[in-house]
Order: C-alpha cells, then structure tokens, then sequence
C-alpha cells in the first residue's frame, strides 16, 4: 500500500516560488510514476506533470512549461514539486498522486 | 489538445441508479478513469481501466465505454455518495502523452 504524505500549507508573494514535498511509504519513490495535480477553490482538477519511472523522463503539462520542476530524492523516497514566478491564479490545493493513491494536499495561497 | 466534457450535475433520489457521462475523442483509444471526492478530501479512484473496480470500492459502482463516451453508473445510490466525480483518460495527440481530466460533475442525491 502507498502512502504520501505531503507537507504543510504556504503562503507567498506573486513572483515568488514554492516548493512542496511528497514523502512516499510503501515503494520506493523511483517504483512510482508520480504525477501533481492541482485544484483551485471551486474549480475541477488540473492536471501538471509527471514522472515516468519506466523512460526516466519527467513530463510536464504545456500550461506550465518554464515554470514547473518535478524532482525527486531516492535517498529519502520524497519527490518535489517546485512552480516558480508564483501568481494570484496558482492558489490552489496541490497533490502528489500516482492516480491510484493521493496525498492529503497542500494548500499554495499568493496573495500580496 | 483533447478534451474530456462531463454534465455539471446529476440529481437522483436515494435507491436510484445515477449515470454521469464523460465524452472525449481520446477515449476510444484510451482507458478512462473515474474519481470520487467528496468536500475537503483528495479524490479517491473508484473506475479504471474504463470498467475495473479498485479494491474496496462497492459494487454498485460501475464503468462502460461506447466510443468517444465512457459512462459511470452508481446503482441503488446512497446517500453517501453525493460527490463530486471526475473522468480522466490520456491525451495522446503531442509527443509526449499529457492526463486530461473532464471537469467534473456534482452528484445530488435528493
């Protein structure tokens, strides 16, 4: 069984970045194809990106091309998920999720 | 880029059958997914593969494909399954493949 466990709320600036972590249980970080998806207040889910384990590339969504980082650290089974030049528009609840099993979420609030 | 289109509600009374379609023209040529998620939880799979149930999801959950539509059927619904449900499948038509997901649709069970 898999278990992500995320970490806490962030509040930023627009232009700032933020990075969030997904520490895995179960597997390894580098078994899982782990992908983020974010869900503003109100709105559907929204897919950003993710890693293929099997082809070792990280795969991001268009929306987010230049902005978007998805790392990982198999030392620690966590992966990270890093949007940069923050805006009003990226407050949302972000998860980590293989699609199958999901993170609790991790509310990103910009506000200046 | 593809697109995955869902009704934006469904209404049924308790001990009815709820169907929520999602239309998409991937998905004759990709699996589609279902998630339930209720207020303030992360979404919870309860269809993949178009019509496979996951461990402890129950039975009166279903799924079916018919060309660019994939159907979700909630049976004798329940209260308790008043949620939000999304579909999902695979957009193929880039290089590289993206996770599309339709926008949802709020199910009221009156």
């Amino acid at each position: 069984q898999v278990r992500l466990v995320q970490s806490g709320a962030e509040v930023k600036k627009p232009g700032a970045s933020v990075k969030v972590s997904c520490k895995v249980s179960g597997y390894t970080v580098t078994e899982l194809a782990m992908h983020w998806v974010r869900q503003a207040p109100g709105k559907g889910l929204e897919w950003m990106g993710h890693f293929d384990p099997e082809d070792g590339k990280t795969i991001y969504s268009q929306k987010f091309q230049g902005r978007l980082t998805m790392t990982e650290d198999t030392s620690t089974d966590t992966a990270y998920m890093e949007l940069s030049s923050l805006k009003s528009e990226d407050t949302a609840v972000y998860y980590c999720t293989t699609l199958t099993d999901w993170g609790q979420g991790t509310l990103v609030t910009v506000s200046s | 880029s593809y697109e995955l289109t869902q009704p934006p509600s469904v209404s049924v009374s308790p001990g009815q059958t709820a169907r929520i379609s999602c239309s998409g023209n991937t998905l004759p040529r990709q699996y589609a997914y279902w998630y339930q998620q209720k207020p303030g939880q992360a979404p919870m799979l309860v269809i993949y593969n178009d019509n496979e149930r996951p461990s402890g999801i129950p039975e009166r959950f279903s799924g079916s494909s018919s060309g660019t539509t994939v159907t979700l059927t909630i049976s004798g619904v329940q209260a308790e399954d008043e949620a939000d449900y999304y579909c999902q499948s695979a957009d193929t038509s880039g290089p590289s493949g993206e996770v599309i997901f339709g926008g949802g649709t709020r199910l009221t069970v009156l």
